[in-house]
């Protein structure tokens, strides 16, 4: 069965700190992982990922895959809190309808 | 960029009665979409897949005859909850990929609609 752990469940910052948020997932017939920001509503679509070792960036935010240890994780630097948030890491297997199985996603809170 | 809209928003009804809740791609056309659910402070779980044209694909404990699932077209799908029950309260969410945009690109969800049966 698909799985995906997000580590921690919750974070506190405070305003300029860096943070990183993890994910480990296994799943067969890997495709693609998926990482959204859910504030109050629907998950906003940050990054796809699916080759190992290319960092995606937009802006403060970036994120990188490692297939061989089957992981990924998020940064934000300079964090401000606009960035107080659930962020949800989701996979993608190439078999199927191409669902997406989620993680528990991680609470992450801003405190100027 | 691909935009899927969901309705109602929220939506609150009494034990007993069903509710339709609809899911539009806006700008684009998809025979597949997804039906998930989220409780409080969870994450989302995927409760079935919408086909256009055929019947939906339900996860393992999702009941058919409880949440029936119509993709009458290749821009709507629609959930019906029937003869709701107070543990049907929640949030649900649907969300579609741009075929457009090949068979990689990301989903998209609509705003989600909050049920609560009282």
């Amino acid at each position: 069965e698909d799985k995906v752990v997000q580590s921690p469940l919750s974070l506190v910052v405070h305003e300029g700190d860096t943070v990183t948020l993890n994910c480990s997932y296994e799943v067969t017939n890997f495709r693609s992982l998926l990482w959204y920001k859910q504030e109050k509503k629907a998950p906003t679509f940050l990054f796809m990922l699916t080759s190992s070792g290319i960092e995606k960036k937009s802006g403060r935010l970036s994120s990188i895959l490692d297939k061989k240890e089957l992981f990924s994780i998020l940064n934000i630097t300079a964090t401000q809190t606009g960035d107080s948030a659930v962020y949800l890491c989701a996979v993608e297997s190439s078999q199927g309808a191409q669902k997406l199985v989620f993680g528990q996603g991680t609470r992450l809170t801003i405190n100027p | 960029g691909a935009v899927v809209s969901q309705h109602p928003s929220w939506v609150i009804c009494k034990s007993g009665t069903s509710v339709k809740i609809e899911c539009r791609s806006l700008d684009f056309q998809a025979t597949t979409m997804f039906w998930y659910r989220q409780f409080p402070k969870k994450s989302l779980m995927l409760m079935a897949t919408s086909n256009e044209g055929s019947k939906a694909t339900y996860e393992q404990g999702v009941e058919k005859d409880k949440f029936l699932i119509n993709h009458a077209s290749l821009t709507l799908s629609t959930l019906t909850v029937t003869s709701a029950h107070p543990e049907d309260s929640s949030f649900y969410i649907c969300s579609a990929r741009d075929q457009r945009q090949g068979v990689g690109s990301p989903l998209h969800f609509g705003n989600g609609t909050r049920l609560t049966v009282t």
